[in-house]
């Protein structure tokens, strides 16, 4: 059974520039969450797709967004990238449905430096 | 709004010592509640869960923790720690209803093991 995958592994961008990170899920698993985990902190909650919709969204601005795609793989796109934005940018993907929670598999992340 | 507090930011412990990791959450109902690993470079591993019954949960690697309801804690323990078990930990809760599906993540205690 093939784990989450992330790619790429580390990304430098410059401010303004713009970024997309992909995850691949878990065999037979239809939904995907995004985490950002900023340095020293704990992952924060950006977005959720499943069926390739939106199904939940944190406090991230719009220009965090995201695809999914009929093989539940996913795409974290963010536009016009600041400093902040800086951080390990982890994927998770459950299979919903599974009374009472869906486990969450965590993929390795995507380190993104922005200078 | 749900929330995780680990007031530990870093703990040290020798070899074969025990262990404990506090975690506070703040959520009105029951919560689904998690404890993560994270070793560097590595993206976040389930220790346990609790989602109801037993308070007191058995996870992967030797490692247990209790459910307290009037304490809102959920606190992770080792009888005795491997110098493997280095890493950063995460308490995690889950929500349900609108915000079934994401996890609001404690700010993570990190944990060295001298030899």
């Amino acid at each position: 059974e093939t784990g989450v995958t992330q790619s790429p592994t580390h990304l430098i961008k410059t401010r303004g520039q713009q970024v997309t990170l992909r995850c691949s899920s878990q065999s037979g698993h239809n939904t995907v969450s995004w985490y950002q985990q900023a340095l020293g902190q704990g992952p924060q909650f950006i977005f959720q797709y499943y069926r390739e919709e939106e199904n939940g969204r944190g406090n991230f601005p719009p220009r965090f967004s995201g695809l999914q795609f009929p093989n539940y793989s996913s795409e974290l796109n963010v536009n016009a990238l600041e400093l902040d934005d800086s951080a390990l940018y982890l994927c998770a993907s459950s299979l919903p449905g599974q009374k009472p929670y869906n486990e969450q598999f965590f993929g390795p992340g995507t380190r993104l430096t922005v200078l | 709004a749900q929330s995780v507090t680990q007031p530990d930011i870093h703990i040290t412990v020798s070899e074969g010592a025990s262990l404990e990791l506090r975690c506070n959450y703040s959520y009105g109902a029951t919560p689904y509640l998690f404890w993560y690993v994270q070793s560097p470079g590595q993206g976040l591993q389930l220790l346990l869960k609790y989602f109801s019954g037993d308070t007191l949960v058995q996870g992967i690697k030797g490692f247990e923790a209790e459910f307290k309801r009037s304490q809102s804690s959920f606190n992770l323990r080792k009888p005795s720690v491997h110098w493997s078990d280095a890493a950063e930990y995460f308490c995690a809760v889950g929500a349900g209803g609108s915000t079934l599906g994401r996890l609001y993540f404690g700010r993570g205690t990190q944990l060295t093991v001298w030899p």
